[in-house]
């Protein structure tokens, strides 16, 4: 099993089209998560942070539910330029332990379409 | 602008020929990560230094090296490149003494062998 999981899509949405992300991961000692945004033969780009109590930027929002170890992320009112690769990100070790290690879902990629 | 750096963008290189990918920094990061990523998987992470410290996933195969002669500086070397080693090569940073878990990406090196 891998240890995050995503749907790969694609999703192919129109403008204007709210759209939903889920992501699961397997180590329950994981600390924190992330979505990162990958423009196609580029690289990845922090999108945001993931906290329990949820949290909002603009158009987008992420949850996380730790007790089922589940991840998500909402895009309202889709815009073109929101088309691009959709990893789930998660920490499985803070700097106590030595080094900060990223594991990355194999992303869900988004077509916004006019 | 503070930022990470990729030299070359794309690399060509023979069967079995040696390579040598570089990247730079001028975040004062402490902590350095090589990831290869091929088309519609996970970045998958190589090994990372620690300060002076280089740490290697267990999977990493030996053909794969790396060197950081200073804190801003970091190589991978390919020894004998086969097939298989064509993907994305992404270096990345962070910080071990902020709170922030992000990891800072550099445009990547594309890597083709002939």
């Amino acid at each position: 099993r891998k240890e995050v999981e995503q749907d790969p899509g694609p999703f192919n949405v129109p403008e204007g089209a709210t759209v939903a992300f889920n992501c699961t991961y397997s180590n329950s000692a994981s600390q924190s998560f992330f979505w990162y945004r990958q423009d196609c033969r580029k690289e990845p780009k922090l999108l945001m942070s993931v906290y329990s109590s949820g949290n909002e930027d603009g158009r987008f929002t992420a949850q996380l539910n730790r007790a089922s170890q589940y991840i998500s992320l909402l895009i309202r009112d889709s815009k073109l330029s929101d088309s691009a690769t959709y990893l789930c990100v998660v920490n499985t070790r803070g700097f106590s332990g030595g080094y900060n290690k990223l594991i990355f879902g194999a992303g869900t990629r988004l077509a916004v379409h006019p | 602008d503070a930022m990470v750096i990729q030299n070359p963008r794309y690399q060509v290189t023979q069967f079995g020929k040696p390579v040598t990918l570089s990247c730079s920094q001028t975040l004062n990061h402490n902590v350095m990560y090589w990831y290869q990523q091929k088309s519609s998987q996970a970045p998958k992470l190589l090994f990372h230094y620690y300060d002076k410290d280089f740490n290697n996933e267990a999977d990493t195969p030996d053909n794969f090296q790396s060197r950081r002669p200073n804190t801003s500086f970091c190589f991978l070397d390919i020894r004998s490149p086969g097939l298989g080693d064509a993907a994305m090569y992404l270096c990345a940073t962070s910080s071990s003494s902020g709170t922030s878990y992000e990891q800072y990406f550099g445009p990547g090196t594309r890597l083709t062998v002939t």
